[in-house]
């Protein structure tokens, strides 16, 4: 099973500011990565889809790289909407597809 | 507008049972794999189940193996989870999910609101 390590669990940083989210995976998972933001009592939402690719409707200040076992998700200046869960997911190697446990973006 | 609407989640005691549903509308839902993933109160994301687009085929995640069933219904666009055996462990806010394009198999575009399955005495 690929084990998705997220840092930090907790990221506090105000409106305007760069948020920089990171997900390590426990062995290879290519590009096949995806990030979710997640809102209390909401759905997750897709964000991007193997490493880099904005999903529809997602705006430009989200974006994703990496490959191999490190990758990031930056928000390049936050809007008060953005803080919120933010997972990463793998389906290189699966069953099982993984999640990892998650970052909490919060209002400094 | 592409849409999931999951039901069929309530209480149930400990070695019991439940049928979830997901009601798909505005895609091609026969050509689309389709999963189901679990959230446990205030915990993160637990892929469970996936099944092929024509039913063919189904994975599972190895807690719930033996106990619950992925089906599809391809000319009711529905898909299904049979879950026996239920433990408290299970209790959890049960979503589906569609994957992003029809060659891809785990990317989750769309979900449902979730139904809430509770497992207790």
């Amino acid at each position: 099973e690929v084990i998705l390590t997220q840092s930090p669990a907790t990221l506090s940083l105000s409106p305007g500011e760069r948020a920089t989210l990171s997900c390590r995976a426990s062995q290879t998972v290519v590009s096949y990565l995806a990030w979710y933001q997640q809102k209390p009592g909401q759905a997750p939402r897709l964000l991007i889809y193997d490493a880099s690719n904005r999903a529809t409707g997602i705006p430009a200040r989200f974006s994703g790289s990496g490959s191999g076992t490190d990758f990031t998700l930056t928000i390049s200046s936050l809007e008060p909407e953005d803080f919120a869960v933010y997972y990463c997911q793998q389906r290189y190697n699966w069953p099982p597809i993984t999640f990892g446990q998650g970052t909490r973006l919060e209002i400094k | 507008q592409v849409q999931l609407v999951e039901s069929g989640g309530g209480v149930v005691q400990p070695g019991g049972s439940l049928r979830l549903s997901c009601a798909a509308s505005g895609f091609t839902f026969n050509t689309f794999v389709l999963h189901w993933v679990r959230q446990a109160p205030g915990k993160g994301l637990e892929w469970v189940a996936y099944i092929k687009s024509d039913g063919s085929g189904a994975f599972y995640t190895d807690s719930v193996k033996g106990r619950f069933t992925i089906s599809r219904d391809n000319s009711r666009n529905t898909l299904y989870l049979q879950m026996n055996s239920l433990r408290a462990e299970d209790t959890a806010l049960y979503y589906c999910a569609k994957v992003v394009f029809q060659w891809q198999d785990g990317a989750f575009d769309i979900w449902g609101q979730g139904t809430m399955v509770t497992v207790s005495s």
